[in-house]
């Protein structure tokens, strides 16, 4: 059992937006800005998307965004595309050099 | 370009110890600018952070595996690996090595492959 709750899926239409959560603890996803979110393809290496809750590397389009309020972070992708449908998971920073996974958002595209 | 490639077995017995080593291009561990890390996916569940190593052999691991787990680097070597002792059919899934975006940071910026365990008699 994942640390960190999401929910298994979610959908929209292209051109739509989606929104992930990531639900944690006051230990976790609410002590720290440590939230980064992972796009995985089956059978492919995770893909960082956002990191420290709302930065975006340099190469992942600006309609991923990222926020967080509380115990709970959320990724939110906007104007889905095709390419977009993907599992997606959060990570945090737990403390005393600790890290927990989510248990992954299948996104698919209507 | 940094790449990192998982290299292993494929297939361990159960309570035998897997090791793992993750080859490190294009970047030098003992630069001493990232921490490296191992995350699993088991079967048909989520990512699971196991640990990260730093160049100097400080390591860190996930409290549920601890017992179990042991982390090393070879700066000379370029590579960093993992041992998990007393497998069960529970660690079967792709591993993958990352490298963390950098000392203080807390994501992991670039990832391996992945290398699929099973665990098996």
């Amino acid at each position: 059992q994942s640390v960190l709750t999401q929910p298994p899926s979610a959908s929209g239409s292209p051109g739509q937006s989606v929104t992930i959560s990531c639900t944690g603890t006051s230990s976790d996803v609410g002590a720290y800005n440590y939230v980064s979110w992972y796009q995985k393809y089956p059978g492919k290496a995770p893909k960082l998307m956002i990191y420290e809750v709302t930065e975006r590397p340099s190469g992942v389009p600006d309609r991923f965004s990222g926020s967080k309020s509380g115990n709970t972070a959320s990724l939110t992708v906007s104007g889905l595309q095709a390419e977009d449908e993907a599992d997606y998971f959060c990570l945090s920073y737990a403390g005393s050099h600790n890290f927990v996974f989510g248990g992954g958002t299948k996104v698919t595209v209507l | 370009q940094v790449q990192l490639r998982e290299s292993g077995p494929g297939r361990v017995k159960p309570s035998q110890t897997l090791s793992l080593t993750c080859a490190v291009s294009g970047a030098y561990i003992s630069s001493g600018d990232h921490y490296w890390s191992w995350v699993r996916q088991p079967a048909g569940k989520g990512l699971e952070w196991l640990g990260r190593i730093y160049a100097s052999g400080s390591a860190h691991y996930n409290p549920s595996l601890r017992s179990r787990l042991t982390l090393s680097v070879d700066t000379s070597k370029n590579h960093f690996s993992l041992k998990l002792t007393s497998m069960t059919s529970a660690d079967t899934g792709v591993y993958y090595c990352a490298r963390v975006g950098g000392v203080g940071s807390t994501f992991l910026e670039i990832w391996g492959q992945g290398t699929m365990v099973t665990v098996s008699s």
